[in-house]
């Protein structure tokens, strides 16, 4: 069965500090992964994604992440928090076969502290 | 990036009643989804919104509780039905597969709904 797993709830980094969501997936085939960030009272915006190519992608807002195929991770990073970067984050998943339907991590609150 | 609307924004109502939630999408798409969220949960699929046919509905999710329409490549509404408190939550639309956006879903604003 496909699955995301986000093993944190919450992540605490201090501003200007390097930061990172983690994100695992499980899915047959080759996998479709992306990220989403929802900040509060808001609908979740896109921030990056992989289907193929280069491991690192980068995305909106300086964010980026790294495709690890044999760790089947999708971790989210940026090289320097900012207090705007607090918010809900999603990990999603489609696997090649699905009708774009996509799997949902449960979410990771990102709190950064100046 | 997209522009997906959704009216209301919020809305406040009686337990029987109705409402219904509509969905617009600045551009053509393939497909469209309703979701349900509890404030600072996940998403939950309601159900894909099929242009021209039937909606496909996920487990736990009925037509008659939650009849969706798509008349258009753009437009979807939701309703839900005989409303009860255990619908108080946030009802999500998106849409992906436009000719500008590929393979990535994009989300209206949300709707929150409290039923008292």
């Amino acid at each position: 069965a496909q699955s995301v797993a986000q093993p944190e709830d919450q992540v605490n980094v201090a501003e200007g500090n390097p930061l990172t969501v983690k994100c695992t997936y499980s899915v047959s085939g080759n996998p479709y992964l992306f990220w989403y960030v929802q900040y509060p009272n808001r609908g979740l915006q896109f921030l990056l994604k992989y289907i193929t190519g280069d491991n690192l992608v980068k995305g909106s807002y300086g964010f980026e992440a790294e495709f690890n195929k044999s760790q089947t991770s999708f971790h989210l990073k940026k090289p320097s928090a900012l207090v705007s970067d607090s918010a809900l984050y999603f990990c999603a998943v489609r696997g090649m076969d699905s009708n774009y339907q996509l799997i949902w991590g449960a979410g990771t609150k990102l709190i950064i502290k100046p | 990036s997209a522009v997906i609307s959704q009216k209301p924004s919020r809305d406040i109502c009686q337990r029987g009643t109705s409402l219904t939630i509509q969905c617009q999408v600045d551009s053509q798409v393939t497909m469209m989804f309703w979701y349900r969220q509890q404030p600072g949960q996940s998403l939950t699929l309601i159900a894909t919104a099929n242009q021209g046919s039937e909606a496909t509905y996920e487990s736990g999710f009925v037509i008659d509780k939650f009849p969706i329409s798509r008349p258009n490549l753009t437009f979807s509404t939701l309703t839900v039905s005989n409303m009860s408190p255990e619908d108080s939550s946030i009802y999500l639309c998106s849409a992906v597969g436009s000719q500008t956006w590929g393979d990535t879903q994009y989300f209206g604003p949300g709707t929150r709904l409290t039923v008292l």
